[in-house]
């Protein structure tokens, strides 16, 4: 069995400031990790994933997340927000030897000018 | 290179009918997944086709159903629709065979609202 859980369901920051979003899983089989971003309106576009190399994940726009084994976990980070990061995240786990996908419940993120 | 493209966008049927939703997968792609979206939810994994048969399936009804053609596009059906299954449906594509990284690409979705 497998589960994703989001910790926060919103997160506001202002502009130029640091961005965490918090994921952590749990896998029977060592799992592959992603984070996916959703605007408004817009599909679903992959900011990066984790799948056994380099556990410190770069991905597009900036953004990078650190695949923690010992404590379940795969926060995503930006040094510097942007008012168009605002969107909805969400953390994926796919356990590598059964495909199945299980999304996060999603977080929410909201740039103050 | 289009991407994963899913066709009708919107979609409204009445309880009891049946649809049917289509998904033309990344040119390159052989696996097809299928996600069912409730407002300000994440996707729920419905199931996945690789090589025209069902590979995975998640927790859904056998009033939910799919296949997969030979050039890898898919459909998915829901028989008996109920209020609930009012939501986007999202299709995605990826490489599959034994060597994967499971890396999907999205769809723009299908918005189904059961009235």
């Amino acid at each position: 069995a497998q589960s994703v859980t989001q910790l926060d369901s919103h997160v506001s920051v202002s502009e130029g400031t640091p961005v965490l979003l918090r994921c952590n899983y749990s896998s029977s089989y060592s799992p592959s990790l992603f984070w996916y971003v959703q605007h408004p309106n817009k599909g679903l576009q992959l900011l990066l994933k984790y799948t056994s190399a380099a556990t410190l994940v770069k991905g597009i726009n900036g953004f990078e997340a650190e695949f923690k084994k010992s404590e379940t976990s795969f926060h995503l980070t930006k040094p510097s927000a942007h008012m168009s990061d605002a969107a909805e995240y969400f953390c994926v786990v796919i356990p590598r030897d059964a495909g199945k996908s299980t999304f996060g419940d999603g977080t929410t993120l909201t740039v103050k000018p | 290179d289009a991407g994963v493209t899913q066709s009708p966008t919107h979609l409204i049927k009445t309880r009891g009918q049946q649809v049917t939703l289509r998904c033309s997968p990344k040119s390159g792609h052989d696996t097809v997944s299928w996600y069912q979206q409730a407002l300000g939810q994440g996707p729920q994994f419905i199931f996945q086709y690789y090589e025209e048969e069902e590979r995975q399936r998640g927790n859904f009804p056998d009033r939910f159903s799919g296949h997969q053609f030979p050039n890898y596009s898919s459909e998915l059906n829901v028989n008996a629709l109920l209020l609930g299954d009012s939501a986007l449906y999202l299709c995605a594509s990826s490489r599959g065979g034994p060597i994967t990284s499971y890396e999907q690409y999205f769809g723009p979705g299908t918005r189904l609202t059961v009235t």
